[in-house]
């Protein structure tokens, strides 16, 4: 079956600096790779989707790759703020309808 | 425009009974999912509705949980009778009708079970 990894350490990064999460996955080569954000006792809020056919998308200062032949998206935020301190989960789509998600990595900026 | 909501937030119950949760999704969304998080573990899918189908469930612990969508706009999802183990957050979020379409959230219910 499917299988996501994201780095289940917290990172931690200087306010300025980028933060890049990485999410590796195994098996099933999906469609499409989306990234949310998640709160404390929030749900996960969707970022960006990116298709197999995209190499790289951009929103602000937010920026993911999908490498289909290492089976890795990379997240990364450029110039972080404490705002944007939260997990991020890395999600798949495993045929259809059916989107599963990483275990998320957690992001603490400091000002 | 509502988002997805979803009642209780937070519901603590004793093993052996019995909780229904409810999920409203965004208007107009024909997809609607039901996820569970454990402590310390990934939000796990539990199933899918097209409308009031069930197109997937695949994800569905056992048969002490009953999703239904009666009409095809709010949700329910029933334990009965519950366990320890179903303790958890439960979201539910819902879609429009494209595959690949971003998934709307709920801010989820915190289910104990004493």
């Amino acid at each position: 079956s499917q299988k996501i990894e994201q780095n289940s350490e917290a990172l931690n990064i200087q306010e300025g600096k980028t933060a890049t999460l990485t999410c590796n996955y195994t098996n099933y080569s999906p469609a499409y790779l989306q990234w949310y954000r998640q709160d404390p006792g929030r749900g996960p809020v969707f970022l960006l989707l990116i298709r197999e056919n995209e190499k790289e998308k951009r929103k602000e200062r937010l920026k993911v790759t999908f490498d289909t032949t290492l089976k890795q998206s990379l997240f990364h935020i450029t110039a972080s703020q404490p705002a944007d301190s939260a997990t991020y989960l890395c999600a798949l789509e495993t045929g259809g309808f059916k989107t599963i998600f990483g275990a998320g990595t957690r992001l603490f900026v400091k000002a | 425009e509502a988002g997805v909501t979803q009642f209780p937030s937070h519901s603590v119950i004793e093993k052996g009974q019995t909780v229904t949760l409810r999920c409203d999704p965004i208007s107009g969304h024909d997809n609607l999912y039901w996820y569970r998080r454990v402590m310390g573990k990934e939000i796990k899918f539990l199933l899918h509705f097209v409308k009031e189908s069930k197109q997937d469930e695949s994800g569905m612990p056992n048969n002490r949980f009953l999703a239904e969508r009666t009409g095809g706009t709010y949700s329910t999802l029933k334990v009965q009778p519950a366990e320890l183990e179903d303790s958890g957050v439960y979201f539910c979020a819902s879609s429009q009708a494209q595959v690949g379409e971003k998934l709307f959230f709920g801010s989820g219910t915190q289910l104990s079970v004493l």
